[in-house]
């Protein structure tokens, strides 16, 4: 099946920073979605994004498809965006491992 | 519509025995996966239907667990003779007809097998 990698496996940042997340995959897709699963385990759904850019407030992302892989940029991040960001791929949604972030005041 | 349900939110049971949970979908919603994650690590895929039809399963599902979504409504989830290693939390996720768009998830149900 395809496979799914995400980096950097864990990220910590200053209050204010800017930061970039890859999710790289083995095979073409259909479907490509960034989730943030917050400390209390709540899967929120950021992006569908299975190619181009798009952007909501501070967070975006941009998904080349050709190349198989996604990047989700988050600019001055607040100790709320803590939490995994995951990618998720295809119609059956495959979940890479995930990057967790930490935010620090 | 208040998103997805997942019941119960906590199950405890011991070691031998069959548990079955319970996930409603959105409303109109066909499309219905199941996720088995442990403490550090990404949603493992178990499922998915899109109405009644399970369109696919992991290997996981050829033993002890077995899902079902008999009117293309609510699913269930059945482990069979649990065991110790299957202590996890199971998600289940949701999403519309409309060809690729956004999933949704449940709270999940936190198994814990003693």
């Amino acid at each position: 099946g395809i496979q799914v990698e995400q980096s950097p496996p864990d990220l910590i940042l200053q209050e204010g920073a800017n930061s970039t997340l890859r999710c790289n995959f083995s095979d073409s897709v259909n479907n490509l979605q960034w989730f943030h699963q917050n400390p209390w385990g709540q899967l929120i759904n950021l992006f569908y994004i299975p190619s181009g850019t798009k952007q909501n407030g501070r967070l975006s992302a941009t998904t080349v498809a050709t190349e198989r892989y996604s990047l989700l940029y988050i600019s001055s991040s607040q100790t709320t965006d803590s939490g995994v960001y995951f990618c998720a791929v295809d119609n059956d949604m495959r979940f890479g491992a995930g990057t967790r972030l930490t935010v620090k005041p | 519509d208040t998103g997805v349900s997942q019941n119960p939110r906590h199950k405890i049971t011991k070691r031998g025995q069959n548990v079955t949970f319970r996930c409603d979908p959105i409303s109109e919603h066909n499309r219905l996966y199941w996720y088995r994650q442990t403490l550090g690590q990404g949603p493992e895929f178990l499922t998915y239907f899109q109405n009644e039809a399970q369109l696919e399963k992991s290997r996981l599902l050829s033993d002890r667990f077995s899902a079902e979504r008999p009117k293309g409504s609510f699913s269930t989830l059945e482990i069979q003779r649990t065991e110790q290693g299957d202590s996890a939390m199971y998600l289940c996720a949701s999403s519309p007809p409309r060809t690729n768009t956004e999933a949704f998830f449940g709270q999940g149900t936190r198994l814990t097998v003693v």
